[in-house]
């Protein structure tokens, strides 16, 4: 994949997570980044737009970041239901989007 | 609410064409860019194309540029993907989303998906 996530992460119900994407000035570094979780048989889910925004009704557990060619997905309180595969994504120069090869998240 | 459905997904031969379908609701349809994402099995999300609000540009993956067509028919709020040449590789679940723009561009809204299998 264009962008570089890690394959998995896990930790405790309660605990807090972080996901990184890494990619270039080709694409994370000159334009928004947004995240996703996706559950396997269901659609995707929008969980943070513009780096560090939340659409209505995703809690402020969900939290984004974006610096320089990287972008970071945070995660607090983690509770079973967050068990899911997330995936960072943007554009690059060509207006063509790009997605992280996703990373999924196991609550211990 | 806004609603995304896809069809047309089935078994496929390599070589051979399908078209899916994207019938949308909930939301001005010719007011929205639209996009086509797959995923492979035990892959993870590839971006497929997008098609401007007003039809004017679409933009395609290097994988499928030349070989599948995105287009819209906003008097039936509905989004395509006309498929062609299809390869083994192309077997995926096809999800639609729409775009969204405030800042940057992001897709607020999938389908559920529709899976295409191409097999001999």
């Amino acid at each position: 994949s264009v962008l570089t996530q890690p394959p998995s992460v896990s930790a405790a119900p309660g605990q807090k997570v972080t996901i990184s994407c890494s990619g270039s000035s080709s694409n994370i570094g000159n334009n928004y980044v947004s995240w996703y979780q996706h559950l396997p048989g269901t659609a995707p889910k929008l969980l943070i737009y513009d780096n560090n925004k939340r659409p209505s009704g995703i809690p402020d557990r969900f939290s984004g970041s974006k610096s320089g060619t990287s972008a970071t997905l945070g995660i607090t309180g983690l509770q079973t239901g967050d068990e899911a595969d997330y995936y960072c994504g943007t554009w690059d120069s060509s207006l063509r989007g790009v997605f992280g090869g996703g990373t999924k998240l196991t609550v211990l | 609410q806004v609603q995304l459905v896809e069809s047309g997904g089935g078994v496929v031969q390599p070589g051979r064409s399908l078209r899916l379908s994207c019938i949308a609701s909930g939301f001005t349809f010719s007011s929205a860019a639209m996009h086509w994402v797959r995923q492979a099995p035990g892959k993870g999300l590839e971006w497929v194309a997008v098609i401007f609000y007003d039809g004017s540009n679409q933009y395609y993956a290097d994988s499928v540029q030349g070989r599948f067509t995105i287009s819209r028919d906003d008097s039936k709020s509905t989004l395509y993907l006309q498929m062609n040449s299809l390869r083994v590789e192309d077997t995926a679940v096809y999800y639609c989303a729409r775009d969204r723009m405030t800042g940057g561009d992001y897709l607020d809204y999938w389908g559920q998906g529709t899976l295409v299998t191409v097999s001999s």
